[in-house]
């Protein structure tokens, strides 16, 4: 399988405890964003890497939240000090700079309990 | 700044009839526009999109959208719809050529069709 990966895909987590979500991208793209979808609505976009340089970050990205791509492959986004409102879809996309498209993964469901 | 309004959070249908979800987009530079499903516990499959071009565009699965500048609309329509079309249905804008091409999502439409 050549598409977007992401690990776990279901995250239960209690109040407090840190949790972090990988992704895998279409091994050829260089631009990967992260987006946060809860239930019943559209996603909503957090933060996006070109290559391993992180260019956007949403508002919605608190300070409790950290996403890194170290080598320009995957990527890794941290939950610190989880909450209830965090519960949520989190999902990947990877795209190629210069390409309108961008392809997403399944997402890692995560609930707070 | 770009905005997306999904008029119908909830659309029913019989199975065989047409499909229409609405979609109306705002944006401050020429926007790029596309349409997504989105089946239970997945991720976010392409539909269709609109870069530039021809405003009709057609996509998987027998749909198609067209882009009206002057009603800033970009409704998706399907002529005859199968109970393997009930999911759930995004529209998204992203700022054109604007490097990093973040979407901006619309609230959904959820798609039922009944037999």
């Amino acid at each position: 399988d050549t598409g977007v990966s992401q690990n776990p895909r279901h995250k239960i987590t209690k109040r407090g405890q840190n949790v972090t979500f990988r992704c895998d991208p279409i091994s050829e793209h260089n631009r990967l964003y992260w987006y946060r979808q809860t239930l019943g609505q559209g996603p909503e976009f957090l933060t996006y890497f070109q290559n391993e340089a992180q260019l956007e970050k949403s508002r919605l990205l608190s300070d409790r939240f950290s996403a890194e791509r170290p080598k320009g492959s995957f990527s890794t986004l941290e939950i610190q000090r989880t909450e209830q409102g965090d519960s949520a879809m989190y999902l990947c996309a990877s795209s190629l700079a210069g390409r309108d498209e961008a392809f997403f993964g399944q997402g890692t469901r995560l609930t707070v309990v | 700044a770009q905005s997306v309004t999904q008029l119908g959070s909830h659309v029913s249908v019989s199975e065989g009839a047409l499909v229409l979800l609405r979609c109306n987009y705002s944006s401050s530079v020429p926007p790029y526009l596309f349409w997504y499903v989105q089946y239970p516990n997945q991720g976010l499959q392409l539909l269709l999109k609109y870069t530039t071009g021809a405003t009709l565009v057609k996509g998987i699965n027998g749909f198609e959208a067209e882009f009206k500048k002057s009603e800033t609309s970009f409704h998706l329509t399907k002529p005859s719809a199968h109970m393997s079309d009930a999911a759930e249905y995004f529209c998204a804008v992203s700022p054109g050529s604007t490097p990093g091409n973040m979407l901006t999502f619309g609230g959904g439409t959820r798609l039922m069709v009944k037999p």
